[in-house]
């Protein structure tokens, strides 16, 4: 069965601590992406990477910055928390074939405070 | 560019009943579809999708999609919903490079 997991399902972090998502598929994707979802704006993307050391920036990378260093895992790094940060974070993973569907991880619920 | 515009943000609906979520998109390429469905608390699975060929696509939990493509559209239905449908529903769009695009989500409610 195929799985994206993600490290934690809830955070609660500090205004100004450094925070690390992590994200492992097992399906030996080559891309992966990472989204924050709040209510009533859907699903935005921050960042994805199509290869171990590549990424590009979505509609939403401020304040977000991420390492892909082996093929199966992806992180999320917020340098300095902020409130507005508090989201649900969603990390996705696909193949780099002709079918564009994503895999998703069961996502982590960050509050900062 | 692309974009996904889902017409309802919350639709109720009596249990039995049939239903139908709305969603337009525009690209300036061709398109690949998805419907995904998230159950609360959890992430987002896939229920069905649009590549090619046919134009009604079947998908799991007895939904189905028709890709419209003169009215841009992707609408979801189900003749007959059940308590356990009461999720919300995310269409999306990919025109190419793997990059998708989601609408900002319809929360179906089911009423017993």
């Amino acid at each position: 069965d195929v799985k994206v997991t993600q490290s934690s399902r809830y955070l609660v972090k500090r205004t100004g601590e450094k925070v690390f998502l992590e994200c492992v598929q097992d399906m030996d994707h080559e891309n992966m992406f990472w989204y924050r979802q709040d209510p009533g704006l859907g699903l935005r993307l921050i960042y994805f990477s199509y290869d171990v050391k590549m990424k590009e920036k979505g509609d939403i990378p401020e304040g977000y910055s991420v390492s892909r260093e082996k093929k199966e895992r992806f992180s999320l790094i917020l340098e300095s928390a902020s409130t507005n940060q508090t989201s649900m974070y969603l990390c996705a993973s696909s193949f780099s074939g002709s079918s564009h569907e994503q895999f998703f991880g069961p996502g982590t619920r960050l509050t900062v405070l | 560019a692309q974009s996904v515009t889902q017409l309802d943000s919350q639709v109720p609906v009596f249990e039995e009943a049939p239903v139908e979520l709305r969603c337009n998109y525009s690209s300036s390429v061709s398109v690949y579809l998805f419907w995904y469905v998230q159950y609360p608390n959890q992430g987002l699975q896939l229920l069905l999708k649009y590549l090619s060929g046919s134009t009604l696509v079947k998908g799991i939990n007895g939904f189905e999609a028709e890709f419209n493509k003169s009215q841009t559209s992707f609408h979801l239905r189900k003749p007959s919903v059940h308590i356990s449908d009461t999720a919300e529903y995310f269409c999306a769009v990919s025109g190419g490079y793997q990059k998708v695009t989601f609408g900002i989500g319809t929360k179906l409610q089911v009423i017993p």
